[in-house]
C-alpha cells in the first residue's frame, strides 16, 4: 500500500511568486488536507478537500488555494508569496468515514526569499 | 477556538528514564485527542489517540489518557530509548459542524532527545 506522497521536496522562490505543491493521497483515501508548519511550531490547518470541493478552511487568506481531482490527488496553490510563507507544507489523506485516522506525508520545504 | 499546549522542550533524558511530557488542551465538546511524532526530515505519524474520557491509548511503549476533568493527555514512555528522540506533538480533533471540518488543532511540540 503506497502512503502519502508529496512533490517537490524542496522549493526556492522569490517575494511575490507563486507556487503550486502536490499531494498524492493514500489508495482508497478520498480526503486530504493541507498544513502549514514553521519552523519550531505546530502545523495550522489550512483547509480539507472531499469529493473536489473545499469543505472547512482555518485561518487563512484567500491567496491560498486548492483543488482535488477525480482521483483524490490535490494541490496547494500559494498566489503572491510573503516571506513569511517559508514553511513545511504538509498533506493528510484519510477515508471519508474515519474522521480520527489522517496520514501524513512527508511534506514540501517551501523557501521565500 | 480550541487550543492545545504542551510543555517547551528540549526535553533530555538519559536512555531508560521515565518520560512524562505535558498536553493540555481547550475545546468546545468532546474532541479527541492525539500524540504524533516527527522524526528529523519526515511528516507526522500517528503514535497513539484516545476518542473520550478516560480512553487510554498506547503503542510502542508510549501510553495518554484522556482526562476530561483536567483537560489532560499526558504522554509517558517507563523506559526511553535513544531512538525515541524526535519532536512529539499534541493534538486535538473538533467536533464537526454542518459536514463541515476544522482539521486538526496543535500544539507547538516538544523536542526529545535521549541520551545514551
Amino acid at each position: 500500500e503506497t502512503g502519502v506522497t508529496q512533490s517537490p521536496t524542496h522549493l526556492i522562490k522569490t517575494r511575490g511568486q507563486q507556487v503550486t505543491l502536490r499531494c498524492s493521497s493514500q489508495s482508497g483515501h478520498n480526503t486530504v488536507s493541507w498544513y502549514q508548519q514553521a519552523l519550531g511550531q505546530g502545523p495550522q490547518f489550512i483547509f480539507q478537500y472531499y469529493r473536489e470541493e473545499e469543505n472547512g478552511r482555518g485561518n487563512f487568506p484567500p491567496r491560498f488555494s486548492g483543488l482535488q481531482f477525480p482521483n483524490y490527488s490535490s494541490e496547494l496553490n500559494v498566489n503572491a508569496l510573503e516571506l513569511d510563507d517559508s514553511a513545511l507544507y504538509l498533506c493528510a489523506s484519510r477515508p471519508q468515514t474515519q474522521v480520527n485516522e489522517q496520514f501524513f506525508g512527508p511534506g514540501t520545504r517551501l523557501t521565500v526569499l | 477556538g480550541d487550543s492545545v499546549t504542551q510543555m517547551e522542550g528540549p526535553v533530555t533524558l538519559s536512555e531508560e528514564a521515565f518520560l512524562t511530557i505535558n498536553c493540555t488542551y481547550t475545546a468546545t465538546g468532546y474532541p479527541s485527542l492525539f500524540w504524533y511524532v516527527q522524526y528529523p526530515g519526515e511528516g507526522l505519524q500517528l503514535l497513539l489517540k484516545a476518542t473520550k474520557a478516560d480512553d487510554k491509548g498506547s503503542n510502542k511503549g508510549f501510553e495518554a489518557t484522556y482526562r476530561k476533568e483536567t483537560t489532560s493527555f499526558h504522554l509517558e514512555k517507563g523506559s526511553v530509548q535513544v531512538s525515541d528522540s524526535a519532536v512529539y506533538f499534541c493534538a486535538l480533533s473538533g467536533v464537526y459542524s454542518g459536514g463541515g471540518a476544522d482539521g486538526l488543532t496543535f500544539g507547538k511540540g516538544t523536542h526529545l532527545i535521549i541520551q545514551p
